[in-house]
């Protein structure tokens, strides 16, 4: 699997944008970019995945650079409840005799938001 | 609510037992998988089952098997427990089927062995 390297943590004040950096060099041209976060206690939680194009849904954006060897995960505006581990993930597809799927997530150790009031 | 559901949520026991750890997928997904997340070690990918059948694995331990059942509810049973397999077990679910979807998480087992 393609690695992924984001830094350990980062900080926020509330209301304010954040943007979560993700190196993944050694990315292929099928690789599909994936962001989950987890919250303490709980399961990682979907946040938004993309390819090529830059991406927007209700959680938050994903701008992908145009060599694909990076990613930033966009929080327009920090609450106190976007406090997580955030984790950039590559992932690779699957070749089987049902056709094409995806596979696995292979999680690294991601970045600890840290939000302020 | 991800829809997924995992029972128990929290389990004791004492080492060299066995236990099975129950997860109940998204209406509709054919897909699910089983993570391990120790202090240590983070989220760490066990097993992948497709519509019955196994499609992927990651370091899973031969004292674990896990299946995937016509129902599509899956079963993740680990056996000879040891200290270090604490942990908490979380289920994942998605559609599958040929194109790229996000997984879907249960809150997890924690397994607590003594």
């Amino acid at each position: 699997d393609a690695k992924t390297t984001q830094p350990n943590s980062m900080e926020s004040n509330e209301e304010e944008p954040v943007h979560l950096p993700c190196n993944h060099s050694t990315i292929s041209g099928t690789d599909y970019i994936h962001w989950y976060r987890q919250l303490p206690s709980q399961g990682p939680e979907y946040v938004i995945h993309g390819l090529t194009s830059n991406v927007n849904n209700r959680m938050a954006s994903l701008a992908i650079a145009e060599d694909r060897k990076s990613s930033t995960l966009i929080l327009h505006r920090a609450t106190l409840r976007d406090a997580a581990v955030y984790y950039c993930i590559l992932r690779a597809p699957l070749y089987g005799a049902g056709g094409t799927s995806y596979g696995k997530l292979t999680f690294g150790q991601g970045t600890i938001l840290t939000v302020h009031p | 609510d991800s829809g997924v559901t995992q029972t128990p949520k929290h389990l004791i026991t004492a080492t060299g037992q066995r236990v099975t750890l129950r997860c109940s997928p998204r209406s509709g997904d054919l897909s699910v998988y089983w993570y391990q997340q120790s202090l240590d070690q983070g989220l760490q990918f066990l097993i992948q089952y497709y519509n019955g059948e196994e499609r992927a694995k990651g370091n899973i331990l031969e004292r674990f098997s896990a299946q995937q059942f016509p129902d599509l509810h899956s079963e993740l049973n680990l056996s000879s427990l040891e200290l270090g397999d604490s942990a908490l077990y979380f289920c994942a679910s998605s559609p599958m089927g040929g194109r790229d979807s996000p997984l879907h998480f249960g809150n997890g087992t924690r397994l607590t062995v003594t």
